[in-house]
């Protein structure tokens, strides 16, 4: 059973575009993590969110945690070809850090 | 450069071989982690250390065992792994594992090739 799911799975876009990426949940977490993820390296920590309803902004990318702290998304404006990536929601409980299977995104010049 | 350090970052080895993985955190952290990333698999939690006592072990086979010396220092000791073990273990550690708003800094991973 997976606990996150995130979608879509696959994405690929044109520069310029937006899109959202969705993370989802029957689960209440007490924070939220999105990573990014380059082939070879380990997650990179993009944001975390703690409070429902709370919204983030890292220039072009805007995070959303739900109210119900179940659910998030990532929303990014005007993307890039350095936007490219494994996108990742990790969801806290207790001591552990639960992964969505990743949202693999392309952005073509 | 997230703070935390893995070696070596590709090894090939063969099941009847013994090999560890370090990690090193360099963040003052108290917590770490070790977690395998499969193709096509979520990222799965193995085991977590909390001010160096193991406090989770997800269900992780025998033939990996984690040692935690001090809050900065994490070996992964693996002996007759099998082929499916094949997969990029990630190192992380955070404050403390646990608290509100706690965040996991990941190193860059280890690539294990099992022959």
């Amino acid at each position: 059973t997976q606990l996150l799911e995130q979608s879509p799975q696959f994405l690929s876009i044109q520069e310029g575009e937006n899109l959202t990426v969705y993370c989802n949940s029957s689960s209440v977490f007490s924070s939220l993590q999105w990573y990014r993820q380059e082939p070879g390296e380990g997650p990179v920590l993009l944001v975390t969110v703690v409070t429902g309803g709370e919204v983030k902004k890292l220039k072009r990318l805007t995070f959303q945690f739900g109210d119900a702290r179940k659910d998030s998304s990532l929303h990014i404006t005007a993307a890039q070809p350095g936007d490219t990536g494994l996108y990742l929601c990790a969801g806290a409980r207790a001591q552990k850090l639960v992964f969505g299977q990743g949202t693999r995104l392309t952005i073509n010049p | 450069e997230t703070g935390v350090t893995q070696t070596p970052r590709h090894l090939v080895m063969g099941m009847t071989n013994k090999k560890s993985l370090k990690c090193e955190q360099h963040l003052g952290h108290n917590a770490m982690y070790w977690y395998k990333q499969s193709a096509k698999k979520p990222l799965e939690l193995m085991f977590v250390y909390n001010f160096k006592e193991q406090t989770e072990n997800n269900s992780v086979p025998s033939r990996f065992s984690p040692e935690c010396p001090n809050s900065s220092h994490l070996f992964l000791h693996l002996h007759t792994l099998q082929p499916e073990d094949s997969a990029l273990y990630l190192c992380a550690s955070s404050q403390v594992a646990g608290a509100l708003g706690d965040t996991q800094y990941f190193g860059p991973g280890t690539r294990l090739t099992v022959l």
